[in-house]
């Protein structure tokens, strides 16, 4: 089955500057990337995705860019906030997005 | 539009006690998950419905794990007899076919 690996485990950045979390996975056929955001206790949400055929999504703030050939994606937040701070999972899917696998998460701390 | 619905939000049982867990998915999704988030990790799968069928469960621990969706609708997953291995956040999701996933709050499992 497919493996995704997240790094780093925990990433403390001071507010307004740029956060990256990677992700790589091992099944070549994966060809959606979700994000979620998920504060403390709550549910995760969406916060953007991109698709096998794009090599670079935005959406004012954050981004994801990624590397078929290396098998990487990563999120990257610039001019962090601390609203930011929140645990970010990466995951990976295939097959018409029936199936999603989970990195095992980033806690992002933004200091004021 | 509602999200997915989950009860209850917290529940404390001894080890070797039975649980039960609800989720009502988003109206229209074929498609239901039931996660197994232990702190500090990422969610993992433990069954996979679409509609009132199991696509995957491979990761369901059947000797004590159950789960069924009735009328492809609802969905209960039940724990008997829990061990202390089992406390964690149980999320349940729902999707549509090429979409992403829509998580609920999900229910935190204390076992003693």
């Amino acid at each position: 089955g497919e493996n995704v690996e997240q790094h780093p485990s925990t990433l403390s950045v001071q507010e307004g500057d740029s956060a990256v979390i990677k992700c790589t996975y091992s099944d070549s056929a994966s060809n959606y990337f979700p994000w979620y955001k998920q504060e403390l206790g709550k549910r995760p949400q969406l916060i953007i995705d991109i698709r096998s055929n794009v090599g670079e999504k935005k959406d004012q703030r954050i981004a994801v860019t990624l590397n078929k050939t290396a098998k990487h994606f990563s999120l990257h937040i610039t001019e962090t906030q601390p609203e930011d701070s929140a645990v970010y999972f990466c995951a990976a899917s295939k097959y018409n997005f029936n199936k999603f696998y989970f990195g095992s998460g980033t806690k992002l701390n933004v200091k004021p | 539009e509602a999200g997915v619905a989950q009860s209850p939000r917290y529940k404390i049982i001894e080890k070797r006690q039975s649980v039960a867990f609800w989720c009502n998915p988003i109206s229209g999704h074929a498609t239901l998950y039931w996660y197994q988030q232990i702190l500090g990790q990422g969610p993992k799968l433990l069954i996979q419905f679409q509609n009132n069928g199991v696509v995957d469960d491979s990761q369901l621990p059947k000797d004590r794990f159950s789960a069924e969706r009735l009328k492809g609708v609802d969905s209960t997953l039940k724990i008997q007899p829990a061990k202390l291995e089992d406390s964690a956040v149980y999320l349940c999701a729902s999707s549509l076919v090429n979409s992403p996933l829509h998580f609920g709050n999900g229910t935190r499992l204390t076992v003693t």
